[in-house]
């Protein structure tokens, strides 16, 4: 079956930090882009970070300096590394497949179910 | 912000037909960049339903349709049906940020 499965999430105090992983089933995740979409509670979607390889990263303006993408193709799995972690930070974090691998416009086709990061005191 | 913007909500009858909008700028629908729409139920995570502004991927019901002209993007949702009721996103590509996704603001469509 052809699925994303996220972990890590959990309450961390405002400055900790916190790693996401999302492992693929299916397909081969060294052959995608590969993206990180927030969504805070009640809130509207955010897109937090890209990855094109190991070599090309891309983040929000929001994120920028604090987290870091990363893959282990052995593992066929994607990482979200997150650091000085902040309020606005909480949400939902869903790792998401792009269906192409040739632009900065791709559509996300495939969505795993998402881990909630809350940060508070 | 989002550099996107849609509505905050759209509401229709059973069997009527909605309209979604998504507007942007010159620097990412009105410089091309291709348009995607999702639907998110709720509880769910978003799911694809239009592809690069007019493709529905298989398993979306033809009542949904997209388009894209100028700085603008718009998502149609004709026959209405209650199990559509949900927010629905527009999401493309800002040249402003390196990289960058970017979504719209998100619409609640009701049905009455």
């Amino acid at each position: 079956e052809v699925q994303l499965v996220e972990t890590g999430g959990g309450l961390i105090q405002p400055g900790g930090s916190l790693r996401l992983s999302c492992e693929a089933s299916g397909f081969i995740v060294s052959t995608k882009f590969m993206s990180w979409v927030r969504q805070a509670p009640g809130k509207g979607l955010e897109w937090v970070s890209v990855s094109y390889s190991d070599a090309e990263t891309y983040y929000a303006d929001s994120v920028r300096g604090r987290f870091s993408i990363s893959r282990d193709n052995s593992k066929n799995t994607l990482y979200l590394q997150m650091s000085g972690l902040r309020v606005e930070d909480t949400a939902r974090y869903y790792c998401a497949r792009e269906r192409a691998a040739q632009s900065n416009a791709n559509a996300f086709d495939l969505w795993g179910q998402g881990t909630m990061v809350t940060v508070s005191s | 912000q989002s550099v996107l913007t849609q509505p905050p909500s759209v509401s229709g009858a059973p069997g009527q037909t909605v309209t979604i909008s998504c507007t942007g700028s010159g620097s990412n629908i009105g410089a091309g960049y291709d348009v995607h729409w999702y639907q998110q139920l709720p509880g769910t995570a978003p799911k694809l339903l239009i592809y690069d502004n007019n493709n529905r991927p298989s398993g979306v019901p033809d009542r949904f349709s997209g388009s894209r002209s100028g700085t603008s993007a718009s998502l149609a949702i004709t026959g209405l049906q209650a199990e559509d009721e949900a927010d629905y996103y527009c999401q493309s590509h800002d040249s402003r940020v390196t990289g960058s996704r970017v979504f719209g603001t998100g619409t609640k469509v009701a049905v009455l």
